[in-house]
């Protein structure tokens, strides 16, 4: 059974570095089925899709994030990480990590979900 | 970019009320729809695939249906365990996905 599990510090000061990583346990990152994706939903607000990466390393992002996104994969220790750089107040948020089928295209496993405050 | 809307924002509903949800995108997106319910303070959890495929473990009151632009997410028969907000979210071809910006279910 797929389990994923978010970790990172919960604080981070305004125009720093945002880094989290998802470890992936009950199946491996390398598995041709799963994409490995980065959600986030700030405070009272909805879901926004952060970016999505393959084992291979073909990365995909948001748009509106793109210039400060970073997502590696590192299949020796079954974890991928997310660096957000350049951090604001509006970057708080829940940050997610979860699995993406190949299949469905759709998040079928969920981390519980790490709280990032940016304050100084 | 693609963009998703979904009505009502908010849907009050009694149990046992047959409740529809409604999500459009911007363009077409084929059946590249999943919706997702989520409950306060804890992660999404999927419901619907491919537009229409029922998640493994999902219970058989919740349907989906739609292709192209319009979709919706049926609750045939609303059970306590059913207030919480749901999500849609696209997926197209160039490899990223939006979600569409929730619709509260509560209590009537």
């Amino acid at each position: 059974q797929l389990q994923l599990q978010e970790s990172g510090p919960g604080l981070v000061k305004p125009s720093e570095t945002l880094s989290l990583t998802c470890t992936v346990s009950g199946g491996s990152i390398s598995s041709s089925s799963y994409y490995w994706g980065w959600i986030r939903q700030p405070p009272g607000k909805g879901l926004e899709w952060i970016g999505s990466i393959y084992y291979s390393g073909s990365t995909y992002y948001n748009p509106s994030l793109k210039s400060r996104v970073t997502i590696s994969v590192d299949t020796s220790k079954n974890q991928f990480s997310l660096k957000l750089s350049s951090v604001t107040a509006a970057d708080t948020a829940v940050y997610y990590c979860a699995s993406i089928t190949i299949f469905g295209v759709s998040m079928d496993v969920w981390g519980q979900g790490t709280t990032v405050t940016v304050s100084s | 970019d693609i963009q998703m809307t979904q009505s009502p924002s908010t849907l009050s509903a009694s149990v046992g009320d047959r409740v529809t949800i409604t999500c459009r995108a911007s363009q077409s997106i084929s059946s590249w729809l999943a919706w997702y319910q989520q409950k306060p303070g804890k992660a999404p959890k999927l419901l619907i695939y491919k537009a229409s495929s029922l998640e493994s473990g999902v219970p058989s009151r919740f349907s989906g249906s739609g292709s192209g632009t319009e979709f919706t997410l049926t609750i045939s028969s609303l059970q306590p365990d059913d207030f919480a907000t749901y999500y849609c979210q696209q997926y197209n071809s160039y490899s990223t996905f939006t979600f569409g910006p929730g619709t509260k279910v509560d209590i009537k």
